[in-house]
């Protein structure tokens, strides 16, 4: 039972490249959503989604898009990364009932 | 934009003390969640509390959420090094689930020395 999948684990970007942070989930949940965490603030939602074809930006959305085709994949893309963007990205799923499951996150560095 | 504060940020005890995390927030949350995180990992839930006045005992952590559903806290009994970790308080929007959306803490880290 793989659950919340994210890939890749770590990456190094340098400034104004571009990347895509691939995560899958295989409990069927409808509700998927990305995560930042930086040090001392906890984790931030950038963007979710409540279904196939169906996304919304949270709190922190600015250089970040998503796109949900499947029920299993919510990709995020950054299109031109910036220092600011160093961080920790959890990806997460659920269904009703509450209770989210993460993945193990992916270590971003911008140079 | 809704928020919680969580407190202490940081928390360092020996073996065997009591400790309380206190979440709190000038907003109403539908639910109140507990996570865990070990370094490299991803927050694992521990409990949610729904109902205001509620509360939940898991072995010798205990959850209560506030009467008017803006606060909550972790309680442990005699710590233990296992124990050591990020504790992460989050909570879910008004209307029932939160559709994977939750506004979290900034986390305490809690070590406890042998």
């Amino acid at each position: 039972n793989a659950g919340v999948t994210q890939t890749p684990k770590f990456q190094v970007l340098k400034t104004g490249q571009s990347m895509t942070l691939q995560c899958a989930q295989d409990m069927n949940h409808e509700y998927m959503s990305w995560y930042r965490q930086d040090p001392g603030m906890g984790l931030r939602l950038i963007h979710y989604s409540v279904g196939a074809g169906i996304t919304d930006q949270g709190e922190v959305p600015n250089g970040y898009n998503v796109s949900r085709s499947t029920t299993e994949d919510f990709p995020l893309r950054l299109l031109s990364a910036a220092p600011s963007q160093t961080s920790v990205y959890f990806c997460a799923s659920s269904s009703t009932g509450n209770t989210i499951y993460f993945g193990e996150g992916s270590w971003l560095t911008v140079v | 934009t809704q928020l919680l504060e969580q407190s202490p940020q940081f928390l360092s005890i020996q073996e065997g003390e009591n400790l309380t995390v206190y979440c709190n927030s000038s907003s109403v949350f539908s639910s109140l969640q507990w996570y865990r995180q070990e370094p490299g990992e991803g927050p694992v839930l521990l409990v949610t509390v729904v109902t205001g006045g509620e509360v939940k005992k898991l072995k010798r952590l205990t959850f209560q959420f506030g009467d008017a559903r803006k606060d909550s806290s972790l309680h442990i009994t005699a710590a233990q090094p296992g124990d050591t970790g990020l504790y992460l308080c989050a909570g879910g929007g008004a209307g029932g689930t939160s559709y994977g959306k939750l506004t979290f803490g900034q986390g305490t880290i809690l070590t406890v020395h042998p």
